[in-house]
């Protein structure tokens, strides 16, 4: 069974600087993809990237890119310039082409002004 | 588009008594719909998974007499927390899963969520 971890429960960054998330997981797919999601206070799930693993670019969205390293199963979630609109909890996750989602524990990112 | 809607976003109910939750996708059809549970700053656990005109299939360790699961439609599912206790008490999100078209291939988009509260 596919599982995914991500070691930091809690993340604090100041506003307009970058933070980045970890996540790994383990798979023995060759094709999946990886998400990561952001629930603010409203607890409303948000998609901010996708990225497919047969795809060896990193996914890019605006403030938010991934590095993603098939190999070593990590995929963590780069945030630049920083917003206070950013802080939330954030989930990674994993999807087969079975469709079903696999949720990391999430990080509590907090952002200082 | 992909809007996925909840309906109640909130409902208290007494122990003992039945709450039926909706999720209906509002502007794409949905061949699978999810359901899922939050507890307070934890993560997403997968309940059940549920084809249109079919049964669903529940996550190992739930309860199928405690969580009915019934997806009518293709823009329909409801969840249907039976004779609800205390310890049923929690935050409970639906998604709906595309078949592609416009929309990305096996995307799922999330409801806004429930939370139940049972006295």
């Amino acid at each position: 069974a596919q599982t995914v971890t991500q070691s930091q429960p809690e993340m604090s960054v100041q506003e307009a600087e970058t933070v980045t998330l970890s996540c790994t997981y383990d798979t023995s797919e060759s094709d999946y993809y990886l998400f990561w999601y952001k629930q603010p206070p409203s607890r409303q799930m948000i998609l901010v990237i996708r990225q497919e693993a047969y795809k060896q670019q990193n996914a890019t969205e605006n403030r938010f890119s991934v590095n993603f390293q098939k190999a070593a199963k990590s995929f963590s979630l780069k945030i630049s310039d920083s917003q206070l609109g950013d802080a939330a909890m954030y989930f990674c996750a994993y999807r087969s082409y079975g469709n079903k989602l696999v949720f990391g524990a999430g990080t509590i990112l907090r952002v200082k002004s | 588009g992909a809007v996925v809607s909840q309906h109640p976003s909130w409902v208290i109910c007494k122990s003992g008594t039945s709450v039926k939750i909706e999720c209906r996708s509002l502007d794409f059809q949905a061949t699978t719909m999810f359901w899922y549970r939050q507890f307070p700053k934890q993560s997403l656990m997968l309940m059940a998974t549920s084809n249109e005109g079919s049964k669903a299939t529940y996550e190992q360790g739930v309860e199928k007499d405690k969580f009915l699961i019934n997806h009518a439609s293709l823009t329909l599912s409801t969840l249907t927390v039976t004779s609800a206790h205390p310890e049923d008490s929690s935050f409970y999100i639906c998604s709906a899963g595309t078949s592609g078209g416009t929309l990305p291939y096996n995307e799922q988009f999330f409801g806004p969520g429930t939370r139940l509260t049972v006295l």
